[in-house]
């Protein structure tokens, strides 16, 4: 199985300062098709997970541009340009370039 | 509106069966892979299963195989897991997904990720 490994942000986020997470897979992500099924999703306190990035970087639909993410292989980063508080939660990348499916850790992004 | 609702959650001894159902509305749901995803209290996200839009293909994650089934009744709009021989360690919160697709020229693709998720229904495992 491939494992998804997250670092945790050192520290509580203030408000309009940029966040950035990121998540390191134990192998390439690069499908047999020549795609990497690397996505992002935010779970907000007592919610359902949501899906804000697939693909590495393509954010899905209603997601705000301040959500983006990057990497490639095995090291991927999302990154939040200016963090608001609708976005306290907890971000968890996601492998699907095969099976089973596995999901970092979680990374909690907290406000100061 | 693009729905998922879970039911048939609740408390269960140990060794005994319960059976999810996730149904589904405001989309083609037999066009669409169907997964289920759970989240232990406190903890984060495990993949569970998947069943391909037609039903032909399935997959679980090790720790469930041959006690959980995946199914799907496409005339009902609706996905089921039957959990057997439930352990302690199935105590979660069980929720469906849908997998992302995207349509451009007449051809749809999965995007390999989640796009729709229900709210979730709890499953305990206890005596």
């Amino acid at each position: 199985d491939i494992v998804m490994t997250q670092t945790q942000l050192s520290s509580a986020v203030t408000l309009g300062q940029p966040a950035s997470i990121s998540c390191r897979s134990s192998q390439s992500l690069v499908h047999s098709d020549g795609n990497t099924y690397l996505s992002w999703l935010q779970q907000r306190p007592g919610q359902p997970p949501r899906l804000l990035i697939y693909k590495i970087f393509n954010r899905f639909s209603g997601v705000p541009d301040r959500f983006s993410g990057s990497g490639a292989g095995t090291d991927f980063t999302l990154k939040i340009s200016r963090v608001e508080a609708e976005d306290v939660g907890v971000y968890y990348c996601m492998q699907a370039t095969q099976f089973p499916r596995t999901f970092g850790g979680g990374t909690k992004v907290e406000i100061k | 509106q693009v729905q998922l609702v879970e039911s048939g959650g609740g408390v269960v001894q140990p060794g005994r069966s319960l059976r999810l159902s996730c149904g589904a509305s405001g989309f083609p749901f037999g066009s669409y892979g169907m997964h289920w995803v759970r989240q232990a209290p406190g903890k984060g996200l495990e993949w569970v299963a998947v069943i391909w839009h037609d039903g032909s293909n399935k997959d679980y994650t090790d720790s469930v195989k041959g006690r959980f089934t995946i199914s799907r009744d496409n005339s009902k709009n609706t996905m089921y897991l039957q959990m057997n021989s439930l352990r302690a360690e199935d105590t979660a919160v069980y929720y469906c997904a849908r997998d992302a697709v995207e349509c451009s020229g007449g051809s749809c693709y999965s995007l390999f990720a989640f796009d729709i998720w229900g709210q979730g229904t709890m499953v305990t495992v206890s005596s």
